[in-house]
């Protein structure tokens, strides 16, 4: 299976800063996405990331709040902005790596605090 | 709109076997999966089945899949201190919807 790889692992960060994550595949990937996981809750989709182009939101998630990044079929990049405690959460990047008929594998999460 | 349903804990005697419900609303969804997250882990893929199947075995884990009624299980032979986690139920059409998750407590 695909190992997927984000950085960094955890952060702690001041209210109305920005923190970008890092996601790294180690195979061909058909498809990225973005997670959040609040505390004690299960994992809620934020958006799907799109090689080349826009990535495409789920209701509730914008793009200025959650700028996602794509530049090639392996790397992906998710930037929380204008942090507040609310943020605080854990987010996960996602990868179907083979053919879209292939499972979905996860990183180990970015565990994000905002004080 | 899509959901998955199940239930947020479950208490098994180390030995016994784990039997882990989850309910779906989209008959649709062509993969179903088990997720296992560990304290301070991420989300590791533990098996799937297709929407065709009916059963899969793999060791200890046993999948079963009744898809007139939506409804899969996870059941884990011999369960172990290390079983210990949260399994979170998944269903796939174009997109994973998760469930809450079923935390797993094992006794002594």
């Amino acid at each position: 299976s695909a190992v997927i790889s984000q950085k960094p692992s955890r952060d702690i960060c001041q209210r109305g800063t920005s923190l970008t994550i890092q996601c790294q595949v180690d195979s061909q990937v058909t498809m990225m996405f973005w997670y959040r996981q609040q505390p004690g809750q299960s994992l809620t989709l934020i958006a799907t990331a799109n090689q080349g182009s826009e990535a495409t939101y789920e209701s509730g998630f914008v793009i200025d709040k959650f700028p996602i990044s794509r530049p090639n079929l392996t790397f992906s990049t998710l930037t929380v902005s204008n942090m507040s405690p609310e943020d605080s959460s854990i987010y996960l990047c996602s990868a179907v790596t083979g053919g879209s008929n292939q499972p979905q594998h996860f990183g180990d999460g970015t565990r994000l605090s905002i004080l | 709109g899509e959901d998955v349903e199940q239930s947020l804990f479950l208490s098994v005697r180390e030995g016994d076997s784990s039997v882990i419900n989850c309910t779906y609303t989209d008959s649709s969804s062509t993969y179903l999966y088990w997720y296992k997250q560990e304290p301070g882990a991420g989300l590791q893929l533990l098996t799937y089945i297709f929407s065709n199947m009916d059963m899969k075995q793999d060791q200890r884990l046993t999948v079963l899949l009744n898809k007139k009624d939506k409804h899969l299980s996870l059941r884990i032979a011999d369960t172990q201190t290390g079983d210990s986690a949260i399994y979170f139920c998944a269903e796939r059409d174009d997109k994973i919807i998760f469930g809450k998750g079923t935390r797993l407590h094992i006794l002594p």
